[in-house]
């Protein structure tokens, strides 16, 4: 019973290095999503995948890029980390199509940058 | 899609039924309200979601109102483990299931 996983749960970086956070689903969803949540806060949408192939931003994409690798795996890069990209990372999957809403949570990456 | 307004937090005793409201005066005709809830720091769990008639699952009850302008979220008989930031979400069925979350009603439930 996986649903959707997550790595690394936790990372440290300096401001300016790279990473890549990974997210992998086995529920044969269509869609995967990127979200980003501050302390205190709701989540905000970075980045989404509506099926295989493609991507497409969401509220704040900047710094973030992204690569729907298959459709099991949808990748979130920072390529140069700023300490304002300090937060909990949650990937989401669905299985897409109108009125299908229903998103499945992974745990969530914990990325502090200093 | 449209916004919603939900206050910011509420209290509910142990057992009791939680009511928690949500107004989105601005929805449209084909959008769905849909509910999810967040315990602690784990990641959004679906609730519900309905479209214009009242739905139930086995988790809760969704009351949307006859003008679909409000809609009430309802835990029949509220437990400590029920205690967690609530969001109520309208979108679309052509955005591709994409969400976007406000910043919810945390509701803590009291023995």
């Amino acid at each position: 019973n996986a649903g959707v996983t997550q790595t690394p749960k936790f990372q440290v970086l300096k401001t300016g290095q790279s990473m890549t956070l990974q997210c992998a689903q086995d529920m044969n969803h269509n869609s995967m999503y990127w979200y980003r949540q501050d302390p205190g806060m709701g989540l905000r949408l970075i980045y989404y995948s509506a099926s295989e192939g493609t991507t497409d931003k969401g509220e704040v994409p900047n710094g973030y890029n992204v690569s729907r690798l298959n459709k099991r795996e949808f990748s979130l890069r920072l390529e140069s980390a700023a300490p304002s990209q300090t937060s909990v990372y949650f990937c989401a999957s669905s299985s897409g199509g109108t009125g299908t809403g229903e998103l499945f949570f992974g745990e969530g990456s914990r990325l502090t940058v200093l | 899609d449209a916004k919603t307004t939900q206050p910011t937090s509420m209290d509910c005793a142990e057992g009791r039924a939680a009511n928690l409201p949500c107004n989105h005066s601005t929805i449209s005709g084909n959008e769905y309200v849909y509910w999810y809830r967040q315990i602690h720091s784990q990641g959004p769990q679906y609730i519900i979601h309905g479209l214009k008639n009242n739905e139930t699952n086995e988790m809760a009850s969704l009351i949307i109102t006859e003008d679909r302008k409000s809609s009430t979220l309802i835990l029949p008989h509220a437990t400590l483990r029920d205690t967690a930031v609530y969001y109520c979400i309208v979108r679309g069925p052509s955005n591709t299931g994409k969400l976007i979350f406000g910043q919810g009603t945390t509701l803590q439930v009291k023995p």
